[in-house]
C-alpha cells in the first residue's frame, strides 16, 4: 500500500516568513495529493490539492509543488500569519483504490508573532 | 461549514459495549469514508463506501466494524464489543464524484472506559 512520509514534524517560523513542508510517497500510481489543515480539536480542512498532471498550483499565500519522478510534493506558505498555526497533513491517493487517503504523520506549524 | 454532519460529537462508552456513529451529508454525495485519528497521531483510513457497498477497507477495519447506509441518507459506523484502543476521533468524509476532493465532518470523539 501507499506510504507517505512527512517532514518536519514541527516547524516554528516568525510571522511574515515562509514555511515549507515536504512529503514523499511510495506508490508511483498515486495521482492526487491533497493538503489538509487541522486546528486543535477540529476537523481536517482541505486547503489545496494537486493532481499528477500538474507540477505546481498556487492559491494566494499557499502553493504546492509536485515532482512525480522523485515522488515528492511540498507545501509552501508565504507571509505566514498567526492564524496559519495548525497541524498540516499531506496525503496521497489514486482512483484505483477509490481515493482512500494515505496521510503523512503531520507537521505542527507554529507562527511566532 | 462542513459538508457532512456527524453525531454524536462525543460518545463515552464502557468497554465491551457497541457504539454507532452517524454521518449525514448535506447534499448528494456518492462516496463515503470513515477515518480515525488516535490522539496526537495521523488520520488513518478505515473504509470507503460507494453504491451501497464497501469499496475499500483497511486492515484496521476487521470484523468488529461494520458500515451501512440504511435509509439512503445516514451513513453509520458500528463498532461491536469496543476496546480501550478504539478510543479515538472518528471522522466521516464525503466526496461528490470523480475528481472531487474529500471533505471531512467535525468528527465524533469516542472514549472507551
Amino acid at each position: 500500500g501507499e506510504n507517505v512520509e512527512q517532514h518536519p514534524s514541527t516547524l516554528s517560523v516568525q510571522e511574515g516568513d515562509s514555511a515549507v513542508i515536504k512529503c514523499t510517497y511510495s506508490d508511483s500510481a498515486s495521482n492526487y495529493f491533497p493538503w489538509y489543515k487541522q486546528e486543535l480539536g477540529k476537523r481536517p480542512q482541505l486547503i489545496i490539492d494537486i493532481r499528477s498532471n500538474v507540477g505546481e498550483k498556487k492559491d494566494q499565500r499557499i502553493a504546492v509543488t509536485l515532482n512525480k519522478t522523485a515522488k515528492h510534493f511540498s507545501l509552501h506558505i508565504t507571509e505566514t500569519q498567526p492564524e496559519d498555526s495548525a497541524v498540516y497533513f499531506c496525503a496521497a491517493t489514486q482512483r484505483s483504490n477509490d481515493y482512500k487517503l494515505s496521510f503523512g504523520a503531520g507537521t505542527t506549524v507554529t507562527v511566532r508573532a | 461549514e462542513p459538508e457532512v454532519t456527524q453525531t454524536p460529537s462525543h460518545q463515552v462508552t464502557q468497554m465491551g459495549q457497541e457504539v454507532i456513529l452517524r454521518c449525514v451529508p448535506i447534499s448528494n454525495h456518492l462516496y463515503f469514508y470513515w477515518y480515525r485519528q488516535i490522539l496526537g497521531q495521523k488520520v488513518e483510513f478505515l473504509v470507503s463506501f460507494y453504491n451501497n457497498e464497501i469499496s475499500e477497507k483497511s486492515e484496521i477495519f476487521d470484523d468488529q466494524f461494520s458500515v451501512e447506509r440504511p435509509d439512503g441518507s445516514n451513513f453509520t459506523l458500528k463498532i461491536r464489543s469496543t476496546k480501550l484502543e478504539d478510543s479515538a476521533m472518528y471522522f466521516c468524509a464525503v466526496r461528490e464524484g470523480h475528481n472531487q476532493p474529500q471533505h471531512f465532518g467535525d468528527g465524533t470523539r469516542l472514549s472507551i472506559l
